[in-house]
């Protein structure tokens, strides 16, 4: 099994609402990683879980909380969003040394 | 980690051979050079990986020289299908694969 999964595919909440991004992955990857993707614009890096702890935050806002709670799963928590958090939200995950195999995303929209 | 420019965007036909190259001047000791491929509202799927000389796999050709400032991704017999951004980067293996993703190259494939 060398796939990503990320629930849901699309998301729009209020600029009020608490949400949740998930990201699973069955290869036994140590590392998993949250990208966040602007229309027409490279993925940038957000946060980088390595052995379940956290690793990097690309100095990302508060109101972005990622969780690993083990070595398969990665939640991005959502609250207080912006307009301009819109966007694709990629989740990855990779062994050492090898590629990083990408989920589809998820689409969020914050109205 | 080091920067990686590559051209903006190119076009082709189908069945030519579809060369890009990327520069990157400050590339460390321990650093690999690694091209993914993305289509529209999908993740980056890895393509080809490299350390120096040559890399080939089923899809892709790596050329790297001795110096390793640059690099040349090789597509041969470019189809329609390969219609998209091509990212060149450079990452660093320690525990995890850190990954600065730059503009890419948008690759146009006419019939």
């Amino acid at each position: 099994d060398t796939e990503v999964t990320q629930t849901p595919k699309h998301l729009v909440m209020g600029m009020t609402n608490k949400k949740s991004l998930k990201c699973e992955q069955h290869m036994g990857h140590r590392a998993m990683y949250w990208y966040k993707q602007k229309a027409k614009k490279p993925p940038e890096l957000m946060f980088v879980y390595s052995y379940e702890k956290l690793s990097i935050n690309e100095s990302v806002p508060s109101r972005f909380s990622p969780e690993c709670p083990n070595s398969s799963l990665l939640n991005l928590h959502l609250h207080a969003l912006q307009p301009e958090d819109s966007a694709l939200y990629l989740c990855a995950s990779s062994s050492d040394y090898y590629e990083q195999y990408f989920g589809p995303g998820t689409r969020l929209t914050v109205t | 980690l080091a920067k990686t420019t590559q051209p903006i965007s190119m076009d082709s036909y189908e069945g030519q051979e579809v060369n890009i190259t990327c520069s990157h001047n400050n590339i460390a000791t321990n650093d690999y050079i690694t091209w993914y491929q993305q289509f529209p509202s999908q993740g980056p799927r890895f393509i080809i990986q490299g350390y120096k000389t040559k890399v080939t796999n089923e899809v892709a050709s790596l050329f790297i020289p001795a110096d390793r400032k640059s690099s040349t991704l090789s597509l041969p017999r470019v189809s329609l299908s390969d219609t998209a951004v091509y990212y060149c980067l450079v990452s660093f293996s320690g525990g995890y694969n850190k990954l600065i993703f730059g503009a890419g190259t948008r690759l146009a494939v006419h019939p």
